[in-house]
């Protein structure tokens, strides 16, 4: 079945520091793929998606790029900043033409922090 | 806009103890999903619904029950309540239809404690 991994956390950065989340999947076809962003005591909303190969999702200064060649997804932003700590999460929501269409699967997430 | 709206968000339950959690949503969304997120884990799906009276489930059904009697509502059944249950569960509704789809939109959350 489908899968999403995602790096192992906590992530814990310098405000104005580069960041990077891994994530990489497993699914057939070509899946849509999202980063979904968790704050303390919330629920979940969306952050970027992308839906097909080599498409580069970005919002408030985070991007990632499709990769269907390394079946990765990974999060970055240049220079992270306090209101950015949240943990995140790396999703997918299955092939139009599969069984899993429109059933969305999440990574374990990664907790950011990031001091002043 | 309402969204997906949760009920309530926070209960206590003793063992043995039964609760319906309510989710509905104003969105026509035709997919709905119910989730737990235990402390400092990622997301598992229990139940999720293509559309109005069809339900599958999802990585971790066991000691819980759905229906989705119409669009708008998928509540979640816990039938004899176990302190394993202790978790906070997610509703989501998305749009998915000939590979248009669009993102899920999430509830706030209901805290369940187990004692």
């Amino acid at each position: 079945g489908d899968s999403v991994t995602q790096m192992e956390g906590p992530v814990t950065l310098s405000e104005e520091a580069f960041l990077t989340i891994n994530c990489t999947y497993t699914a057939t076809g070509y899946p849509s793929l999202f980063w979904y962003v968790q704050y303390p005591g919330e629920g979940l909303q969306l952050l970027l998606k992308a839906t097909k190969a080599d498409d580069k999702g970005s919002n408030k200064g985070f991007e990632a790029t499709y990769r269907k060649e390394t079946t990765s997804f990974h999060l970055e932003k240049g220079s992270v900043q306090v209101s950015d700590s949240a943990v995140y999460f790396c999703a997918l929501s299955g092939d139009a033409g599969g069984t899993s269409y429109g059933k969305l699967t999440f990574g374990q997430g990664t907790i950011l922090t990031v001091h002043p | 806009n309402a969204g997906v709206t949760q009920t309530p968000k926070f209960r206590i339950l003793k063992i043995g103890q039964s609760m319906t959690l309510q989710c509905t949503q104003d969105m026509n969304h035709n997919y709905m999903y119910w989730y737990r997120q235990d402390p400092g884990m990622g997301l598992k799906l229990i139940y999720y619904s293509v559309g109005a009276g069809i339900t599958d489930k999802g990585e971790v059904p066991n000691g819980y029950n759905v229906s989705r009697s119409t669009t708008e509502d998928f509540p979640l059944r816990l039938e004899l309540a176990a302190p394993s249950q202790t978790s906070v569960y997610f509703c989501a509704s998305s749009y998915a239809y000939r590979g248009k789809d669009t993102e899920a939109f999430f509830g706030q959350g209901t805290r369940l404690t187990v004692v």
